[in-house]
């Protein structure tokens, strides 16, 4: 079974962008969540989408935003880009919101650069 | 609030050492624990889970046991390997009377072992 993807693996974008990235969940996981990931911060949550709904998000401004397809795909959208956006963002499937003894698997990321 | 700490890294091991990797959390209910692993330029990959007290989980000759009573989950090895090398996280995920959290991590301990 494939793993989940992510594209574009790298993007570099100057300030005041905005970008766009995509996550395929593994085939048959509903749920996908995002991270951001940097040296300072560590890990973070972003949000977490079910059956096309957001169901939690973390504490990050709304320049991030994101949504679910029906085929359970997601994007994550970054508006008017800070260079402090710079990270690479994880995304992780897992094979639904419900249930404690799912699993998330994580996806390669995809290392944004803000100049 | 909920969070895991894990020791400060660089950790420098010659091949075949004994490894542990502390990890200690705070959590407001009944967590599920994690280890990943993150390999140079790679996402995250599950190392082992538990998701009650006095689980031990294992893989890959890694195992760390789930001990409520100094709400600890230590990573532990008996011989490490150079293909080993990697950043590992501790993580855990509140149990929301059945419905699933987001994933807070640790900072990260970065392993090293040398030939």
């Amino acid at each position: 079974k494939a793993g989940v993807t992510q594209t574009p693996r790298y993007l570099i974008k100057t300030r005041g962008q905005q970008v766009t990235l995509s996550c395929s969940p593994i085939s048959g996981h509903r749920s996908v969540s995002w991270y951001q990931q940097t040296p300072g911060q560590g890990l973070q949550f972003l949000f977490e989408y079910f059956s096309e709904t957001q169901r939690n998000k973390g504490n990050f401004p709304g320049r991030f935003s994101g949504r679910q397809f029906s085929n359970s795909r997601s994007e994550m959208n970054v508006s008017t880009l800070e260079l402090g956006d710079s990270a690479l963002y994880l995304c992780a499937s897992s094979l639904t919101s419900g249930s404690v003894a799912d699993t998330q698997y994580f996806g390669p990321g995809t290392r944004l650069t803000v100049l | 609030g909920n969070s895991v700490t894990q020791m400060e890294g660089p950790v420098t091991l010659s091949e075949e050492a004994f490894l542990t990797i502390n990890c200690t959390y705070t959590a407001t209910g009944y967590p599920s624990l994690f280890w990943y692993v993150q390999y140079p330029g790679e996402g995250l990959q599950l190392l082992l889970k538990a998701t009650k007290a006095d689980d031990k989980g294992s893989n890959k000759g890694f195992e760390a046991t789930y001990r409520k009573e100094t709400t600890s989950f230590h990573l532990e090895k008996g011989s490490v390997q150079v293909s080993d090398s990697a950043v590992y996280f501790c993580a855990l995920i509140l149990n929301y009377g059945g419905s699933q959290g987001n994933l807070i991590f640790g900072k990260g301990t970065k392993l090293s072992v040398k030939p």
